[in-house]
């Protein structure tokens, strides 16, 4: 069964610490996703990675093949970070399909 | 310019009545979705097009129809509405699918049946 799973469920950070999220699935995706949904409702897309690292500003997301493995870190968290993740799946090939998992839910504190 | 938008933000209606979500983007993508994000915030895909050709359906009941009269659009149709359909739908596209490049999505529809 593929699935996506996301740890940790909730976060509470103080503004300015290293924060991160951590994304586990089956095998076999062609590509992972990192969304970002406002308290507003809005979803937005922060990273598409099928390998190694990607940066944008405060933001970092990783992907380890072997493990089965991404992570997203914020560095200097604010409270406009404040936001639900969501880390997706791409299973299958050219009429494959993104598995979401259940997000982690981010409150940065001033 | 918005770049994905889709209408109505809000839809509040009653059981059994019909109802349609439009959604038009203007990326120039191949390829559009419809995703539901039920109670728990969880997302799940209902449907996917390239190129205005159905690709993904998945275990939708047909009460829901997807229709895409080009590619730049891609509507989504609900037949004698059920409480149980009380959700947001997003609409989104990406070009060559999610394999290859990044979703870009609209604000979300908010559906509530009573």
């Amino acid at each position: 069964k593929n699935e996506v799973e996301q740890s940790p469920q909730n976060l509470t950070a103080q503004e300015g610490e290293f924060i991160t999220i951590n994304c586990s699935y089956s095998v076999g995706i062609s590509a992972l996703h990192w969304l970002q949904q406002h308290p507003g409702g809005g979803i937005v897309s922060l990273f598409m990675l099928s390998s190694g690292k990607k940066k944008h500003g405060r933001l970092i997301a990783t992907i380890n093949i072997q493990e089965k493995h991404s992570s997203l870190h914020i560095t200097a968290s604010h409270p406009r970070d404040s936001a639900v993740y969501i880390c997706a799946a791409f299973y299958g090939g050219s009429q494959g399909n993104l598995i979401f998992g259940k997000g982690t839910k981010l409150s940065v504190k001033p | 310019d918005t770049a994905v938008s889709q209408t109505p933000k809000y839809l509040v209606t009653q059981m059994g009545n019909d109802k349609s979500i439009k959604c038009e983007q203007n990326l120039g993508h191949d390829t559009m979705y419809w995703y539901k994000q039920d109670s728990k915030k969880f997302l799940k895909i209902m449907f996917s097009y390239n190129n205005k050709e159905l690709i993904i359906n998945e275990t939708v009941p047909n009460r829901f129809s997807p229709k895409s009269p080009d590619k730049a659009h891609l509507n989504l149709h609900i037949n004698s509405l059920e409480l149980g359909d009380s959700a947001v739908y997003f609409c989104a596209s990406s070009q060559g699918g999610a394999r290859n490049s990044p979703l870009h999505f609209g604000n979300g529809t908010r559906l509530t049946v009573t």
